[in-house]
């Protein structure tokens, strides 16, 4: 799984309701990232967090929220302000060696949708 | 504005034969390119990436080229098979600072035929 957790692995939520996601990683990296993937969008980032009580906005941010209180967990909420919440959700962990690049790894995603 | 375009959403090959899968950037400060595979209701997975200071990089049957000059990278898949059908992303980012951040192209969904 490449030490990256997420659940569920689906969620229904209600309109109206804020509901969170879960993603955890074990292998103690710094950098952990959220992604929603729709048809045709290919992956577009929400959020992204490089250290501990330290996060960004990534380029769709708008209604989502996360928080960073531990290394290994970064939790996203989509909230009810969040227009279009039905997705498919990617955590990614990504860490640097010596200066060097190295992959990222993801979760197996979670599938939401409001009904 | 698309930073990083795969303007081929679908591709279809026989099995045995090479499948060729393109990806263009247009952020010339783009440094590390990377390929992703995907099967649907499932996360990512990494595959093969190359670094601006290298044109080539092989990895078993899969070779990912780069040409900087006219910011073009390819994935060569040499012999496909239908275990190969999945939606493959481009990727890209910059090696400069502490940000990782990747930037996805939409993908290519590629269906190897028996």
């Amino acid at each position: 799984d490449g030490g990256i957790t997420q659940s569920p692995k689906y969620l229904f939520r209600k309109e109206g309701q804020n509901v969170t996601l879960s993603c955890e990683q074990n292998l103690n990296h710094d950098a952990m990232y959220w992604y929603r993937q729709d048809p045709g969008q290919g992956l577009r980032l929400i959020y992204y967090s490089q250290i501990v009580n330290d996060f960004q906005k990534g380029d769709i941010a708008e209604g989502y929220s996360v928080s960073r209180e531990k290394k290994e967990s970064f939790p996203l909420t989509v909230t009810s302000a969040q227009k279009n919440p039905t997705a498919f959700y990617l955590c990614d962990r990504q860490t640097r060696v010596h200066k060097v690049n190295t992959e990222a790894f993801f979760g197996q995603g979670t599938r939401l949708t409001v009904v | 504005d698309q930073q990083v375009k795969q303007n081929s959403p679908s591709l279809s090959v026989q099995e045995g034969r090479i499948s060729i899968l393109n990806c263009d950037y247009t952020n010339s400060m783009f440094d590390y390119f990377l390929w992703y595979k995907k099967y649907p209701a499932e996360g990512p997975t990494f595959l093969i990436s190359i670094s601006s200071i290298k044109d080539k990089n092989e990895d078993g049957r899969f070779t990912v080229f780069l040409n900087k000059s006219a910011k073009h990278l390819s994935l060569h898949i040499v012999p496909s098979q239908p275990g190969d059908s999945a939606v493959y992303f481009c990727a890209a980012r910059t090696s400069g600072g502490s940000n990782y951040k990747l930037t996805f192209g939409k993908g290519t969904l590629l269906t190897v035929n028996p």
